[in-house]
């Protein structure tokens, strides 16, 4: 089945302990992109990448980081978490050429 | 201002009756239009892809985008209580690039 993958679906972590979130994708597709979701503000991309080792800043990278080393995954890191990323996150993934964008199910992290 | 607007809602209607929801936008750079459907919880699920203006259909799904207005339509007929959720329109300006959500439609269909 193809599908984009996010583990862990939940999260309740501490301010300032190191953690990632993986994304994986069986599509064969080129792009990948993190998204965060908040009451009010809506989906917003945080990074995304083109292809294996380009990324670049979305509309909200303070405080994350990515990698792109193989086409189908793409982690999302958050080396020091602070509760205002408190949030539902979502990793997507699209061909180049569009088609539109297939989203995983969700990471619902807390932050205390 | 929002570089996508979208209502709200939440919009209620009666089983069978056709759901209508809108965007508007402002950046007359985007070309590519899509509609996701979110449940409560769940990763959004792309329900229409359109290029350009024009209408699209998939059944009982249409799309219909005016760029000249800068303005995308989804209309779904025979709703049924399974189409309640969250309706989010997004756009981008490049086939594979990023995208550019409106805040979301939650619709009800009441039995």
């Amino acid at each position: 089945e193809a599908q984009v993958t996010q583990n862990p679906r939940y999260l309740i972590t501490v301010t300032g302990k190191k953690l990632t979130v993986t994304c994986s994708q069986n599509m064969n597709h080129e792009y990948m992109s993190w998204y965060r979701q908040d009451p009010g503000l809506g989906l917003r991309q945080i990074y995304y990448s083109m292809n294996v080792e380009v990324t670049d800043k979305g509309d909200v990278p303070e405080g994350y980081k990515v990698s792109r080393k193989e086409k189908r995954n793409f982690p999302l890191i958050l080396e020091s978490p602070s509760p205002n990323q408190t949030s539902l996150y979502f990793c997507a993934s699209s061909f180049n050429r569009g088609g539109g964008y297939t989203f995983g199910s969700g990471t619902r992290l807390t932050v205390v | 201002q929002k570089e996508v607007e979208q209502d709200p809602g939440p919009l209620s209607v009666p089983e069978g009756a056709i759901v209508s929801l809108n965007c508007t936008y402002s950046n007359s750079a985007f070309q590519y239009f899509m509609w996701y459907r979110q449940y409560s919880r769940k990763g959004p699920e792309l329900l229409m892809y359109t290029y350009s203006s024009g209408n699209k259909e998939d059944g009982r799904f249409t799309a219909q985008v005016d760029k000249s207005s800068k303005y995308i339509s989804l209309f779904i007929r025979d709703s049924q209580p399974s189409d309640s959720a969250t309706y989010l329109c997004a756009m981008s300006v490049a086939a594979g690039n990023k995208l550019t959500f409106g805040g979301g439609t939650r619709v009800l269909v009441k039995p």
